[in-house]
């Protein structure tokens, strides 16, 4: 069972740079999640989707973009990167939303803008 | 503002201590409070707690909820060194798809 696959793993960036985040999942879950956690703090909500087709923003949503062609990916994209990005992202997905079943989570992608 | 509060922390104990990890929270439209362990990469789902005063259990770990004083609380009898890890608690709001974290615990046992 794979469960949520994020690549790449570790990544540096130039300021301004452009790159996206993989994630993909395994379990059929219609409810995919990007989160970032900064060192010390909790994970913050960037975007969500509730199935193909349909996103959402989350607490963290500026500077970045996502799109959810098909059930099973869900990338997340930085077009300028900034310095303020440095945190490791982590991608989470659900059988169903509203939290009545719990996230499951990819490794994360530690991610460095320079 | 929604918060989750985490306490204490760190924490270090020895092998075969018995701990309590706390969390309080304050969100609008509470739903449920989960708890996670994160070890050096993707956190993994321990708990998830709706109903105040009913204890979970798995293994060595179990949780409780006290809509009341609005706080859960985390035990972890006869630790081992593979407990080590930082232990996320998580509050769930109805009608969003958003989860509050919080900091974090970050449990350390020594052998």
């Amino acid at each position: 069972n794979a469960g949520v696959t994020q690549t790449p793993k570790f990544r540096i960036l130039k300021i301004g740079q452009s790159m996206t985040l993989q994630c993909a999942q395994d379990m059929n879950h219609n409810y995919m999640y990007w989160y970032r956690q900064d060192p010390g703090m909790g994970l913050k909500l960037i975007y969500y989707s509730v199935g193909a087709g349909i996103t959402d923003k989350g607490e963290v949503p500026n500077g970045y973009n996502v799109s959810r062609s098909t059930t099973e990916d869900f990338p997340l994209r930085l077009e300028l990167a900034a310095p303020s990005q440095t945190s490791v992202y982590f991608c989470a997905s659900s059988l169903q939303g509203g939290s009545n079943q719990p996230q499951h989570f990819g490794d994360g992608t530690r991610l460095s803008i320079l | 503002e929604d918060k989750v509060v985490q306490s204490p922390l760190s924490l270090v104990v020895h092998e075969g201590d018995t701990v309590t990890l706390n969390c309080s929270y304050e969100v609008t439209n509470f739903r449920s409070l989960l708890w996670y362990k994160q070890e050096k990469k993707a956190p993994t789902f321990l708990f998830m707690l709706t109903s105040s005063g009913i204890e979970k259990k798995s293994g060595r770990l179990s949780s409780i909820l006290d809509k009341k004083e609005l706080s859960s609380i985390l035990n972890i009898t006869a630790t081992q060194t593979g407990d080590s890890a930082i232990y996320l608690c998580a509050a769930s709001q109805g009608g969003s798809e958003k989860l509050v974290f919080g900091k974090g615990t970050k449990l350390t046992v020594n052998p």
